[in-house]
Formats: structure tokens, C-alpha cells, sequence
């Protein structure tokens, strides 16, 4: 059974850097075709995807978000990380992380199987 | 990176069947997702690819895609469907994942 689960804080304060783990099973990330993404959710609004990591270590952001973001990985934990600098109100957010499968088949696939719960972040001083 | 366009809001009544579209040229290059959200909850994959259900998706979902459109249909709606759907698929340079803005669908 694949279950992934995000753990960080709840409350940072303006400038401050977030850092958020999500540690799953019941796969692993240096199998070929498997990712891990981070995809946030402010309220009320949409899915805002920021950043995925692949088995071969590439890393890939939103351009909007590139030079706050980085995406790392620790395969022997299970463990997948991003860090969030110059944190501001307007990332107040629920915050998923997500299995991605990536692989040609038929056509090109990549899809968002597994979810995790979600970790709600608010920014304020 | 590229856009995915969804309609903001789609209604159906019980039972009837209801097309939720996706437009945008990453579509061209890599099959769109599907995900359900309910309130309050995580999303949930519907479909993925040309058109596969996860095990535990009802058949009455089922996907299509021609050009640069995507869609996902139910067939004889049902009030747990109600929820916000929203497409998902990596740009066509690879470099990036874009996400549909959602629609809400409203089950009369």
C-alpha cells in the first residue's frame, strides 16, 4: 500500500524559510518512472503544482516560485523535502505532496496517483 | 509553461451524464489526469491517460482526448460526484506541471 504524509509546521512567521517533509511507503524513489511532487492549495482558491523530483535526481519548479524553492530527496528515509524561502501571507496553503507516475506507454503518461492528506501552512506574525 | 482551461462551473442533474473539458497545447504531448476534490479533502485521481480508471473509480467515469482537449465524462451522475475536478499534465517542454483552474460540479 502506497501512503505518503506531510509534516512541517503550521504557523511561520513573514521572511521566515519553510521546510516541509513528506516521508511515504510502500514504494521507492529510485525506481525508474517515480516521482514525488509538492502541489499547494491556498483557500478557496486552485491546485497551484511547485516542484517535482524524479528518480534520477532531477528536479524540476514553477517558474513563478524557481528561486524560493528547493526540492531534495533522502531514498533511504523515504523521505522527499522542499524548502520554501522568503515565506509571505499569500502562501498561506495547504500543502500535498504527491506520487507521480511518469512513462511512455501508449502515449506519454504522468499522473498524480497517491495524495497525501495534506499539511495547512499559515504565514503570519 | 502552458495553460489547462476548464470551465469554472458545470451542472447536472441526478442521474443525467456531464462532460468536463480541458484545453491546452501540453495536451498535444502528454494525456491529461483527473482529480476529484471534495471539500476539506485531499484530491483524488479519477483518470490518467487515454482512459484509465485507478481500482476503486466507479465506471461511470470515463476519459477522452482529441488535439488539444481533454474530457472527462460521467454517466449517471450521482450525488457523491459533486466536487471540483481538475485537469493535470507536464508542459511540452517536460520542464514544468500545469494544473487546470477546476470546475465545480453541481449535481441538482
Amino acid at each position: 500500500q502506497v501512503t505518503l504524509r506531510e509534516s512541517g509546521p503550521a504557523l511561520v512567521k513573514p521572511t521566515q524559510t519553510l521546510t516541509l517533509t513528506c516521508t511515504f511507503s510502500g514504494f521507492s524513489l529510485s525506481t525508474t518512472d517515480m516521482c514525488v511532487t509538492w502541489v499547494r492549495q491556498p483557500p478557496g482558491k486552485a491546485l497551484e503544482w511547485l516542484a517535482f523530483i524524479d528518480w534520477d535526481d532531477d528536479k524540476y519548479y514553477s517558474t513563478s516560485l524557481k528561486t524560493r524553492l528547493t526540492i531534495s530527496k533522502d531514498t533511504s528515509k523515504n523521505q522527499v523535502v522542499l524548502t520554501m524561502t522568503n515565506m509571505d501571507p499569500v502562501d498561506t496553503a495547504t500543502y500535498y505532496c504527491a506520487r507521480i507516475r511518469n512513462y511512455y506507454g501508449s502515449g506519454r503518461y504522468f499522473y498524480m496517483d497517491v495524495w497525501g492528506k495534506g499539511t495547512t501552512v499559515t504565514v503570519s506574525s | 509553461s502552458s495553460e489547462l482551461t476548464q470551465d469554472p462551473a458545470v451542472s447536472v442533474a441526478l442521474g443525467q451524464t456531464v462532460r468536463i473539458t480541458c484545453q491546452g497545447d501540453s495536451l498535444r504531448s502528454y494525456y491529461a489526469s483527473w482529480y476529484q476534490q471534495k471539500p476539506g479533502q485531499a484530491p483524488v485521481l479519477v483518470i490518467y491517460g487515454e482512459n484509465n480508471r485507478p481500482s476503486g473509480i466507479p465506471d461511470r467515469f470515463s476519459g477522452s482526448s482529441s488535439g488539444n482537449t481533454a474530457s472527462v465524462t460521467i454517466t449517471g451522475a450521482q450525488a457523491e460526484d459533486e466536487a471540483d475536478y481538475y485537469c493535470n499534465s507536464r508542459d511540452s517542454s517536460g520542464n514544468h506541471v500545469v494544473f487546470g483552474g477546476g470546475t465545480k460540479l453541481t449535481v441538482l
